[in-house]
């Protein structure tokens, strides 16, 4: 069955710090995987995802298949960082299963 | 482009009353989904249809209708509302010519007293 598990609930990091939300996954084929981002108030919007291997405002994630997670990463935390984050995994190319979610809180 | 709209943006139920979520998009999208978020619980997908006239359940189905009567609308229904069914609902389109990328609506959320 296809699985999405983010291990933090909350994380909390001080600007400037380096950030990781982690990410493991379940899926018997070969995945297709996203980072989703939700500021306060607003829709979900893409973040990145891993086939197009883009850097989105300072944001990367490599697919480590061996041991099946998608971290999420960023060097620098800012504080405009802070935002709810889940990790997705594409459901038969119309839909995701998305898991719990972290919240990134990121202080001054 | 609107891209993916929803209404109403809030909404107060009593138990046992019935109504519908809207949502729209104009972005000729063939898929369309709803997902409900909870707190701790994510987003989990309710309904989700791959066309027109084609509709199939998702994770947490029950208590919900839907129908795809045109590329562009796929309302959610609410049959006979219960507390459980409070929660923040999205919709979200997405087609393979822009490599399934969902894009999400604004969200309705729904209190069910």
């Amino acid at each position: 069955a296809q699985r999405v598990t983010q291990p933090e609930k909350l994380l909390s990091v001080f600007k400037g710090a380096p950030v990781e939300l982690k990410c493991n996954y379940s899926y018997s084929g070969s995945p297709e995987l996203f980072w989703y981002v939700q500021y306060s108030r607003q829709r979900l919007q893409l973040l990145l995802r891993h086939i197009s291997r883009e850097s989105i405002k300072g944001f990367t994630a490599d697919l480590n298949k061996g041991e099946t997670s998608f971290h999420l990463k960023k060097p620098f935390a800012q504080e405009e960082d802070s935002a709810m984050y889940y990790c997705a995994l594409e459901h038969s190319g119309y839909a995701l299963n998305f898991g719990k979610g972290t919240s990134l809180l990121v202080t001054p | 482009n609107a891209g993916v709209t929803q209404t109403p943006k809030f909404q107060v139920l009593k138990t046992g009353q019935s109504m519908t979520l809207q949502c729209a998009q104009d972005m000729n999208h063939e898929y369309m989904s709803w997902y409900r978020q909870d707190p701790g619980m994510g987003l989990r997908l309710i309904h989700y249809s791959v066309g027109a006239g084609i509709t199939d359940q998702g994770e947490v189905p029950n208590g919900y209708n839907v129908s795809r009567s045109t590329t562009e609308d796929f309302p959610l229904r609410l049959l006979s509302a219960a507390p459980s069914q409070t929660s923040v609902y999205f919709c979200a389109s997405s087609s393979r010519d822009i490599s399934y990328e969902q894009y999400f609506g604004p969200g309705t959320r729904l209190t069910v007293t």
